[in-house]
């Protein structure tokens, strides 16, 4: 039972180009969270979608940054004219429906963005 | 700004001795759970206590949970080399009904062979 895959899991890209992480969640899952996390910091929440459908991004920036999660295919986080500032590692996890705010998250391997 | 906060930073103990990491957070929660991470690779659950529970064990672990001061500790008996890793406390303060985990700085353990 394969788990939450993420890829690219290392990704560079200079100052002004685009980063596009992708993340399938686990067989059966249908809720997709993207964090953030700095050297050294703890995660940060982005996003949670559910399939087509983007239920909280109060941790998104309002620029450059979109989530997707369509009704086939991965989860996509977008970063667009990408700054130095967005080199973290990117992860994403997953959970099952209707497990709602009682159980764990699986988290996936993470994308590792570099900019220069 | 955080809500769990881990303490101590970071940690170095010898194989065998006991590890123990303590998290404190700012607002009632449902759950907290706690999460490792090993150096470059994704985080893994390792227990979850909910609000209504005091202690709770699995294997060498031993979680505590006190919601009158607000904090947790999560105890590793005769640690091993291969518990070297960061450790995560991981709060749902939210009653939106999903898992809008807010995770604090983290503990580094070191345990040297």
């Amino acid at each position: 039972n394969a788990g939450v895959m993420q890829n690219p899991r290392h990704l560079v890209r200079r100052r002004g180009q685009e980063a596009r992480l992708r993340c399938s969640p686990m067989k059966g899952h249908s809720h997709v969270y993207w964090y953030r996390q700095l050297p050294e910091e703890g995660l940060k929440f982005m996003v949670y979608l559910q399939k087509e459908n983007i239920i909280d991004e109060s941790g998104m920036p309002k620029e450059r940054f979109s989530a997707e999660f369509p009704k086939e295919g991965p989860s996509i986080l977008r970063i667009q004219q990408v700054v130095r500032g967005d080199s973290a590692a990117y992860f994403c996890a997953s959970s099952p429906p209707g497990q709602g705010a009682t159980g764990e998250l699986f988290f996936g391997e993470g994308s590792r963005l570099t900019v220069l | 700004s955080q809500q769990g906060e881990e303490d101590p930073q970071a940690l170095s103990i010898q194989e065998g001795e006991n590890a123990t990491m303590n998290c404190s957070y700012k607002t009632s929660i449902n759950n907290l759970q706690w999460y490792r991470q090993n150096s470059g690779r994704g985080l893994v659950h390792l227990i979850l206590i909910r609000s209504n529970e005091r202690e709770k064990h699995s294997g060498r672990l031993r979680v505590t949970l006190d919601t009158s001061k607000k904090s947790s500790s999560l105890l590793i008996t005769a640690s091993r080399a291969a518990d070297t890793a960061s450790y995560f406390c991981a709060t749902d303060p939210f009653s939106g009904g999903y898992n809008k985990l807010i995770f604090g700085a983290g503990t580094r353990l070191a345990v040297h062979p």
